[in-house]
């Protein structure tokens, strides 16, 4: 199975910082990766697919970049409500595998 | 507007079993391919079992292969994920999501745009 590596684990953030959070798959992937928000007690929400593409609905402040194997999430503007773990997803090949999360804690 | 609804988690004992259902509505069901994603206590996500749009593909994580079976009537618009020899790292939030990519068959196409409340299975005694 590929592995899906996130760094950091977590980290604190002040609102309107600009943060980004990495993602390395152990094999290339092309651009077949998601990245998602999750709140405690709440459902993953998509956020971005193929790796750059802004799920509707999802402020422009998420962008994502990478292909191959290195990937990244940024968030250009910090917003309170941004606070939450966020998981990469490959989607290359079964199964379909998961990075550990990045939780994003207020300073 | 798409909501997927899980329903049947609870208490059950090492070596039991139990059936989860999703109930969809807002899209057209037997077009898209299900899973279930599980997130045990603390943890991160684990894709747990997909099925594709008319039911004829089913795929499963080695950690459950063997033991859990995935199913879906589409008449009805459920998903179902037969749970059996459940153990305590069974234990879970079990999500249904759905495929962002209409018409897969394969063991995994998509991101998976829309996601369950989720329902918590415990095991123990």
């Amino acid at each position: 199975a590929i592995r899906m590596t996130q760094s950091p684990s977590s980290f604190s953030a002040s609102t309107g910082d600009r943060v980004t959070i990495t993602c390395r798959a152990s094999q290339g992937i092309s651009s077949y990766l998601a990245w998602y928000q999750q709140k405690p007690g709440k459902a993953p929400k998509l956020l971005i697919y193929a790796a750059s593409t802004l799920q509707s609905g999802v402020p422009s402040r998420f962008s994502g970049s990478g292909s191959g194997t290195d990937f990244t999430l940024t968030i250009s503007c910090l917003q309170s409500e941004d606070f939450a773990t966020y998981y990469c997803q490959q989607y290359y090949s079964y199964p379909g595998t998961f990075g550990q999360g990045t939780k994003v804690e207020i300073k | 507007e798409v909501q997927l609804l899980e329903s049947g988690g609870g208490l059950v004992q090492p070596g039991g079993s139990l059936r989860l259902s999703c109930a969809a509505s807002g899209f057209t069901f037997s077009s898209y391919a299900m899973n279930w994603v599980r997130q045990a206590p603390g943890k991160g996500l684990e894709w747990v079992s997909a099925i594709s749009g008319s039911g004829v593909n089913t795929y499963y994580a080695d950690s459950v292969k063997g033991r859990f079976t995935i199913s879906r009537d589409n008449s009805k618009n459920t998903l179902y994920l037969q749970m059996n020899s459940l153990g305590a790292e069974d234990t879970a939030v079990y999500y249904c999501a759905k495929d962002q990519r209409a018409y897969c068959t394969n063991a995994v196409c998509s991101s998976f745009d829309y996601w369950g409340q989720g329902t918590l299975v415990t095991v123990s005694s």
